[in-house]
């Protein structure tokens, strides 16, 4: 149980475009889900917390009109990289908050290459 | 406040011996304490977690963790090492008290030699 699922799973574009990327939480449902950022060898860091139906909450230095979120149902949420940037290379790992306890449920990540 | 170290960035073992990776917390309230693993371009895989239960907590893959409050340690042990084990190890605190706020270590590499 608890799958997640991320599409795509890599993505390589070209500078000034815009990628979405795709969350699934594919056998429960969740109201709060996270957007996390992974350089290489280096540990996650959390870009975003979302509610369902809430415009979500940014971390500080997380740019809320380059990095756009829609979490439009309980079971499906989306992030938006506009005009991607080579410096916006990345792992992007979304993550569902379910369970009692509650624990994440993390998808199988992005990797994203901008040219 | 929370915190999160994990003292060890990588830990090298031979196939078949035991496996230390080392995890010291902080927290202002009862945390949640949780292992991932990551394999090279994979998601994280919950491995097991701590909430209040028995503190000794038994995880999938073989792998089992202890909690030690007195310590504020949350340290991950296995047996007896495999290659497959060869990933990147988290330690995680979640505190759901005040707002959930997750903290993540830094992670531990840890390599399985033939």
């Amino acid at each position: 149980g608890a799958v997640v699922s991320q599409h795509p799973s890599r993505v390589i574009c070209k500078s000034g475009t815009s990628v979405k990327i795709e969350c699934r939480s594919l056998d429960f449902q969740a109201t709060t889900m996270f957007w996390y950022r992974q350089f290489p060898k280096q540990s996650l860091m959390l870009m975003a917390t979302s509610n369902e139906g809430s415009k979500a909450t940014y971390e500080q230095g997380v740019e809320k009109d380059k990095f756009l979120i829609n979490h439009a149902s309980l079971t499906l949420s989306t992030l938006t990289v506009t005009s991607a940037h080579p410096e916006d290379s990345s792992f992007y790992i979304c993550s569902w908050r379910a369970g009692v306890p509650e624990t994440q449920y993390f998808g199988p990540g992005t990797r994203l290459l901008v040219l | 406040a929370q915190s999160v170290t994990q003292l060890d960035s990588h830990v090298s073992v031979s196939e078949g011996t035991p496996v230390l990776l080392r995890c010291n917390y902080s927290s202002s309230y009862s945390p949640s304490l949780f292992w991932y693993v990551q394999h090279p371009n994979k998601g994280l895989q919950l491995l097991l977690k701590y909430t209040s239960a028995a503190t000794l907590v038994k995880g999938i893959n073989g792998f089992e963790a202890e909690f030690k409050k007195s310590e504020t340690s949350f340290h991950l042990t296995k047996p007896s090492a495999h290659m497959s084990d060869a990933a990147e190890y988290f330690c995680v605190v979640s505190e759901s008290t005040g707002g959930f706020k997750t903290i993540f270590g830094a992670g531990t590499r840890l390599f399985v030699k033939a």
